[in-house]
Parts: C-alpha cells; structure tokens; sequence
C-alpha cells in the first residue's frame, strides 16, 4: 500500500528556520509534492521534487531522497503568515497516478 | 478570474437528502479531481478524471456519482446522505495525468463544507 508519516506539529519563532520532515512508502513512485493550508482555505502548491536533491523556490525549499524514501520542506526565515498546515504529498504511476497526502504538520509560528 | 471554482461553498442539509455540488475550472486542465477533507484534515482523493473519463475511483460508496459533461466541469451528486458524509469537498485539477507538460501543481477551488444533520 502507500502511506506517508509526517510529525503532527511544529513550533517555531518568527525568523527562525523549521524543517518538516515526510517519510513515505509507495509502489511506482513518480515524485513529492508540498501544498500548504491556512484554516478555512484551500491548499496550494508549493514545491515539487521528483528527483534527488534539493528544490528552492524564496524562503522555502524542498528536499528528496529516493533511496531514503524521504523528504523535507525547509521554511525559512519564518513570518507570522506562515503559521498553516504543510502536507506532503506522493504521486505514484500506479493505480491511475493517483496523489496521496499526508496527514498534514500543523506549524505554529510565534512572535 | 477564478481558476477553480465550486458552488456551493456551505451546504447544510438532513440526512437522507441527495445533494450536488459542482466545480469549474477555466485552466484548459485535462484532469480534474475530487478530495474529501475530514475534521482531522485529512485529505483524501476520491475520483479523478482525465479528458472526461474517470480514471480513479478511490472505494468511494456508490451513493457519490461524479459527473464529467466536459473537460472543465466535474460535478459531485450524492445520494442518500449519511452523517459521516459531513466534510469538505475540495475539486482540484491539473494540466494533465502524468504531468508530461513538467507541471504537477494541482489547483484547488475553495471547497464546500458539507454538514449533514
């Protein structure tokens, strides 16, 4: 089957850097996306990684390791506004190329 | 303006009503999406189709029909409405399937909060 884990929550001072960290397990797997979430809105796309390395786009990036399984999104120098949920999402080739998310990290930013 | 659009954005209803919802997108997307999102926030994929054809059907009960007229619209219609049924229904879409374009940004509308009582 295919799941992700990712933490539940992150706190973190304004200014500061805070990674959040995704482990997943698929079959086929194509790539890994980041969508954030503000309470009431819709997801938006961040980031999307289907090779190795690192991925930066402003104050954010995102990282993958295939071998590992794993990536992370690194938010930089943190601002009020950033306080949201981050899920990390897999697209996999099998089964229709379906997306799967993660449970979402709620990330509080505090002054 | 709007990229992805849903009507309605709140829909309240009694148990046992059938009830729609539709999504528009005005991006030229080949495939569009239904996710459900529960109170925990997890979201979940439940339909997509490409070019009008349904591609994903995630064991999603037979009470949820998704519609597909054409390539920019895909209605949600559920019969005989339960009270777990109570979330919110994101539509999303995409340039395409397998993102041969390079682009795998999906596009969601606002969503609609559906509360069953």
């Amino acid at each position: 089957g295919q799941s992700l884990e990712q933490p539940s929550e992150v706190t973190a001072v304004e200014g500061a850097i805070v990674q959040i960290n995704c482990t997943y397990q698929t079959s086929g797997f194509y790539g890994l996306s980041w969508y954030q979430q503000h309470d009431g809105g819709a997801p938006t796309f961040l980031s999307y990684n289907a090779l190795d390395g690192l991925e930066e786009t402003g104050r954010f990036s995102s990282f993958l390791s295939r071998s590992d399984s794993y990536g992370y999104l690194l938010l930089q120098e943190l601002q009020m506004k950033d306080s949201a949920s981050y899920f990390c999402a897999v697209r996999s080739s099998t089964g229709g190329f379906k997306t799967i998310f993660g449970a979402g990290t709620r990330l509080f930013v505090k002054a | 303006d709007t990229a992805v659009s849903q009507t309605p954005k709140y829909l309240v209803t009694q148990m046992g009503n059938d009830k729609s919802i539709k999504c528009e997108q005005n991006l030229g997307h080949d495939t569009m999406y239904w996710y459900k999102q529960d109170s925990k926030k997890f979201l979940k994929i439940m339909f997509s189709y490409n070019n009008k054809e349904l591609i994903i059907n995630e064991t999603v009960p037979n009470r949820f029909s998704p519609k597909s007229p054409d390539k920019a619209h895909l209605n949600l219609h559920i019969n005989s409405l339960e009270l777990g049924d109570s979330a919110v229904y994101f539509c999303a879409s995409s340039q395409d399937l397998v993102a041969a374009s390079g682009s795998h940004e999906q596009f969601f509308g606002p969503g609609t909060r559906l509360t069953v009582l």
